[in-house]
């Protein structure tokens, strides 16, 4: 199978923490791309990083990616209880077909 | 710019009955993808659609189809539902396929078979 394991399943924190979630996967990649859903609410696309990218940083978002590991990270810094969500990793080869993991469950304590 | 919509947001039908769920992409968006999400088997790659043709297509059964139009809009079709196909079904368009853009995903339908 080509989907992502996200690693905790789930993760509860308090406000002002710091989250770190992880992905493996097992088949070569091209990019990778992490995605936030709320319940009741749509998939929400935060970053993507490239095979050829280690790093990747958006606000207070921090994504690192070792495709000799097969695995990529998602650091939440100074949460906030609106981060309360499930963060997906995507996995794409060519094309725009994607593989998704089975999510990490993000619980911001206020 | 208007996101990616998807019609209708609920639907029931009956096991057996055909289903069919529509997906407008944003505006110059050319590659449309359709994902199952399920409690027990999380988000599923169903098929993606660029230029009208399917390009790439993910481990269901022939019962799933789609298509796309001259205007990028897609439509998928579910015949015989089964209580199985009970689910989240999401679109998703992004601006090329031969190039990892990101990916804009619509509200999704809810659709229970009953």
């Amino acid at each position: 199978s080509q989907q992502g394991e996200e690693d905790p399943q789930a993760l509860s924190i308090q406000e002002g923490e710091n989250a770190t979630m992880n992905c493996s996967y097992k088949t070569s990649i091209n990019n990778l791309q992490w995605y936030r859903q709320n319940s009741g609410r749509g998939l929400v696309h935060l970053i993507l990083i490239r095979s050829n990218e280690r790093e990747k940083h958006s606000g207070r978002l921090r994504v690192t990616l070792d495709t000799s590991k097969k695995s990529s990270s998602l650091l939440i810094t100074a949460s906030r209880a609106a981060d309360t969500a499930s963060y997906f990793c995507a996995t794409g080869g060519t094309g725009n077909q994607f593989y998704f993991g089975t999510g990490t469950s993000l619980t911001v304590i206020p | 710019k208007a996101g990616v919509t998807q019609t209708p947001r609920y639907l029931i039908k009956t096991r057996g009955q055909q289903v069919t769920l529509s997906c407008s992409p944003i505006s110059g968006h050319r590659s449309v993808s359709w994902y199952q999400q399920t409690p027990g088997q999380g988000l599923q790659f169903l098929f993606e659609y660029f230029s009208e043709t399917q390009r790439n297509k993910g481990n269901f059964p022939g019962r799933f189809s789609g298509r796309q139009f001259s205007n990028s809009r897609s439509e998928m079709n579910v015949s015989t539902l089964e209580l199985g196909d009970s689910a989240l079904y999401l679109c998703a368009s992004s601006l090329a396929a031969d190039y990892p853009y990101e990916q804009y995903f619509g509200p999704g339908t809810r659709l229970t078979v009953t």
